[in-house]
């Protein structure tokens, strides 16, 4: 059984271009969470999808964007980029919309902004 | 606001040893505190987690000890070895029903010597 999977893997921008980053879940899991790593730091939340809809959003601004299809894969979008979003995107599946064990990563997306 | 904090930055263990590795929180609401291992070039991975009215919870190789009083917890992991090379997060989770999102702390590099 698959896990988390995200792709591409890495990926060169340059400023103001627009991004989009793919995860599949686990399959059987609803609930796909994104999340932000800088360099030599914790990874900080951006959005939770479950059921298709969004359920949370981090502090993150509306240049940031996501949804989830159908199938429960998801999309991150990132309009207008700026060198600060150089960063690994986690995908984070989970059954519902999880409790502490539940949680599933993926190797996330390295993206560099140049 | 919020906040998972870590102690020190960088833990070096003779291999066999224990290790200790602490963190500090901010949010007396947390429901959960989660220990996740992260290796070179992949996600986080679940370890340990512990409800927040216990104060403590052992696994394999690995025991969480939660304080509450001074909003402390820490990870033991017995007997390390090389294979536990990797940063070590602390997070909590608050789970409110209407999404879900774990709070991660810096970070903590845990360096096992031969």
């Amino acid at each position: 059984d698959a896990g988390v999977t995200q792709s591409p893997t890495h990926l060169i921008k340059t400023r103001g271009q627009h991004v989009t980053l793919r995860c599949s879940p686990i399959s059987g899991h609803k609930s796909v969470s994104w999340y932000q790593q800088v360099l030599g730091q914790g990874p900080q939340f951006i959005f939770q999808y479950y059921e298709k809809e969004e359920r949370g959003r981090g502090n993150f601004p509306d240049r940031f964007s996501a949804r989830q299809f159908p199938n429960y894969s998801s999309e991150l979008n990132v309009n207008a980029l700026l060198l600060g979003d150089s960063a690994l995107y986690l995908c984070a599946s989970s059954l519902g919309q999880g409790t502490s064990e539940g949680y599933t990563f993926g190797s996330g997306t390295r993206l560099t902004v140049v | 606001g919020e906040s998972v904090g870590l102690h020190l930055p960088t833990l070096s263990v003779q291999e066999g040893d224990n290790s200790i590795i602490n963190c500090a929180y901010s949010n007396s609401a947390s429901d959960y505190f989660i220990w996740y291992k992260q290796e070179s070039g992949k996600g986080p991975q679940f370890i340990i987690d512990i409800r927040s009215n216990m104060d403590k919870r052992q696994g394999q190789r690995v025991t969480v000890l939660l304080n509450k009083t001074v909003k402390h917890l820490s990870l033991q992991i017995a007997a390390t070895q090389p294979g536990d090379s990797a940063v070590y997060f602390c997070a909590e989770i608050r789970l409110t029903g209407g999404g879900n999102k774990l709070t991660f702390g810096t970070g903590t590099q845990l360096k096992v010597e031969l």
